[in-house]
């Protein structure tokens, strides 16, 4: 079966870090850019990051740049979000997606992230 | 940044009524246009991309139109199922962004 399946997610204080993860089964990571896109609770959706298909290329939202870090492992299907810096308005409902050309055809069910003292 | 503007915020319909779902685009997108339904709990599922290709297993009760600035998504009958909140998303321009949503609600 074709799916995303994320996982790190969990309450952190302010300043703290977490390391998304996404683990990609039926096929083959290494042939689609990736994306992260959150979702905050109650509120709508949020393009995060992404990621080229050899990891030469990203791209942040500005709100994120400099604090996330995204990467990826072709050789394990994987897909990460290192997050250093959080603060309370990055919690929120964090989803691994398939890009196709700008598109999200294929979306994990979402790990949720919670920055709170 | 593109800003998406989705009308109406809220649109209360009737099970077999026809929802038509309004999404503009504060600049050209060309057709650089996708369409998601979000029901509660669950993550989004792609209805529509490049304006108005059905995704795989859509019915064709969903379709959708336009280009440039004004797009429209269109539920011919709504069933119980499609009670569910609707992004419209542009990709023409980076970063991608999305609309705030409509909620289709009986």
């Amino acid at each position: 079966e074709v799916q995303l399946m994320e996982s790190g997610g969990g309450l952190v204080q302010p300043g703290g870090s977490l390391r998304l993860s996404c683990a990609a089964s039926g096929f083959a990571l290494s042939g689609y850019w990736m994306t992260w896109v959150r979702q905050a609770p109650g509120k709508g959706l949020e393009w995060v990051a992404n990621i080229k298909q050899d990891g030469s290329a990203k791209y942040y939202v500005g709100s994120v740049r400099g604090r996330f870090t995204i990467s990826r492992d072709n050789a394990k299907n994987s897909l990460f979000l290192q997050m250093n810096s959080l603060r309370a308005e990055d919690t929120a409902l964090y989803y691994c997606v398939r890009d196709v050309s700008g598109w999200y055809g294929l979306w994990g069910r979402g790990t949720l992230v919670t920055v709170s003292s | 940044e593109i800003v998406m503007t989705q009308s109406p915020a809220t649109l209360s319909v009737s099970p077999g009524d026809k929802a038509i779902l309004s999404c503009r685009a504060s600049q050209n997108v060309s057709s650089k246009l996708a369409w998601y339904q979000q029901k509660r709990g669950q993550a989004p599922r792609l209805l529509i991309s490049a304006a108005s290709t059905r995704a795989t297993g859509i019915p064709t009760n969903f379709s959708a139109s336009g280009s440039g600035t004004e797009f429209t998504l269109t539920i011919g009958s709504l069933q119980p199922g499609d009670f569910a909140l609707y992004y419209c998303q542009q990709y023409q321009y980076w970063p991608p962004t999305f609309g705030q949503g409509t909620e289709v609600e009986i």
